[in-house]
């Protein structure tokens, strides 16, 4: 079956640090892919997407881009702030798959200032 | 601009109870589906419809029921309340004309901490 990999948290850094966040996955199908970010007490909010292979998605400075060759598909941002205090999912879906999202289980990340 | 909302907020159960956690969206949205979400286990899928009078089982199917009766509302029943089912649940929907948009993304309610004792 579908599943996907994160890097387990949590993770913390200080605010302007480089951040990475792991992502792997095996998938039945040709995959999309998806970053899903959950601020505290909220729902998860979609951060970025890539669907095919060599896509960049990228917002709020946020950056991942679809690897097919390591089936990866690893979150980035250059400089975080203590306001991307967070937990990130990363997910998948396949064509076929009755719409049915496959997540991770989440990486808490906490920014100090 | 309300989006997906979910009622209540809090719930606590004794085991054996029913209730209905309620959602609403108002987007338009044809697909909807109900998520748990637990500790290290990401989120796993219930139940979805894909439109108005549409259900289908999600992974963790077992224990609860859906209907959906109309576009906005997608109510989601424990019918037996157990300690297992302790959780945060999570509705979501997203556009969803048909297969091209397989991919669309999911707008999630903020969630139902659900604690049954």
């Amino acid at each position: 079956g579908d599943s996907v990999t994160q890097m387990e948290g949590p993770v913390t850094l200080s605010e302007e640090a480089f951040l990475t966040i792991n992502c792997t996955y095996t998938a039945t199908g040709y995959p999309s892919l998806f970053w899903y970010v959950q601020y505290p007490g909220e729902g998860l909010q979609l951060l970025l997407k890539a669907t095919k292979a060599d896509d960049k998605g990228s917002n709020k400075g946020f950056e991942a881009t679809y690897r097919k060759e390591t089936t990866s598909f690893h979150l980035e941002k250059g400089s975080v702030q203590v306001s991307d205090s967070a937990v990130y999912f990363c997910a998948l879906i396949v064509l076929g798959s009755a719409r049915q999202l496959t997540f991770g289980s989440g990486t808490q990340l906490t920014v100090l200032p | 601009n309300a989006g997906v909302t979910q009622t209540p907020k809090f719930q606590v159960l004794k085991t054996g109870q029913s209730m209905t956690l309620q959602c609403a969206q108002d987007m338009n949205h044809e697909y909807m589906s109900w998520y748990r979400q637990d500790p290290g286990m990401g989120l796993r899928l219930i139940h979805y419809s894909v439109g108005a009078g549409i259900t289908d089982q999600g992974e963790v199917p077992n224990g609860y029921n859906v209907s959906r009766s109309t576009t906005e509302d997608f109510p989601l029943r424990l019918l037996s309340a157990a300690p297992s089912q302790t959780s945060v649940y999570f509705c979501a929907s997203s556009y969803s004309p048909g297969q091209s948009s397989y991919n669309s993304p999911l707008h999630f309610g903020n969630g139902t901490r659900l604690t049954v004792t």
